[in-house]
């Protein structure tokens, strides 16, 4: 049973560009939610997904936004990058909202340049 | 506000002593209550959780206590082993779709 799977695992933008990261979730979970990580720091929430819509979001920047597909992945996009948007970006799926239980996946790392 | 406060940062232990890392919460509505171990290079790995349902959970060498009416929970492992060295986050939904993490403990366990 495949558990998270983020892609991809690396990348380097350059400051302004604009980056999609992507995740499938584990079979069985319909709730994806998206965190960044910084060095050193514990995983801040940037927002959640079910049924396609955005449920909750964190005191991120309309910079960040996201889609969640029928199939339950779902794509984290940052536009006008920033060199503090550099992180480890993490994906959880679960089901139902609310029940905790997130699965993690191994993250992208991202390096803004 | 949201806010989940973890200590220590850091902690060092003696290979077969005990670990223990406390954590608070904010939210008195907050009803489920996970751990998760983060290893270099890694995602967080869920290690136990805790419902408010109850007081003590336990799982071989890991348990979490919970104390609802302050608003604690802590995570204990005993006879430490090398593998335990990564870090440790505690976690704690808020108006129960998202789950706040602590800023982490790191673990380390001396030979």
């Amino acid at each position: 049973d495949a558990g998270v799977t983020q892609s991809p695992t690396h990348l380097i933008k350059t400051r302004g560009q604009q980056v999609t990261l992507r995740c499938s979730p584990k079979s069985g979970h319909d709730t994806v939610s998206w965190y960044q990580q910084a060095l050193g720091q514990g995983p801040q929430f940037i927002f959640q997904y079910y049924e396609e819509e955005e449920r909750q979001r964190g005191n991120f920047p309309d910079r960040f936004s996201g889609h969640q597909f029928p199939n339950y992945s779902s794509e984290l996009n940052v536009n006008a990058l920033l060199l503090g948007d550099s992180a480890l970006y993490l994906c959880a799926s679960s089901v139902p909202p609310g029940s905790g239980g997130y699965t993690f996946g191994s993250g992208t790392r991202l390096t803004v340049v | 506000g949201e806010n989940v406060e973890q200590h220590p940062s850091t902690l060092s232990v003696q290979e077969g002593d005990s670990a223990v890392i406390k954590c608070t919460y904010s939210d008195s509505a907050s009803n489920y209550f996970p751990w998760y171990k983060q290893e270099l290079g890694k995602g967080p790995q869920l290690i136990i959780d805790i419902r408010s349902n109850v007081g003590e959970k336990k799982d071989q060498r890991i348990a979490v206590t919970l104390n609802k009416t302050a608003k604690h929970f802590s995570l204990h492992i005993t006879e430490t082993q090398p593998e335990d060295s990564a870090v440790y986050f505690c976690a704690a939904p808020f108006r129960d779709d998202k789950i706040i993490f602590g800023k982490g403990t790191r673990l380390h366990i001396l030979p």
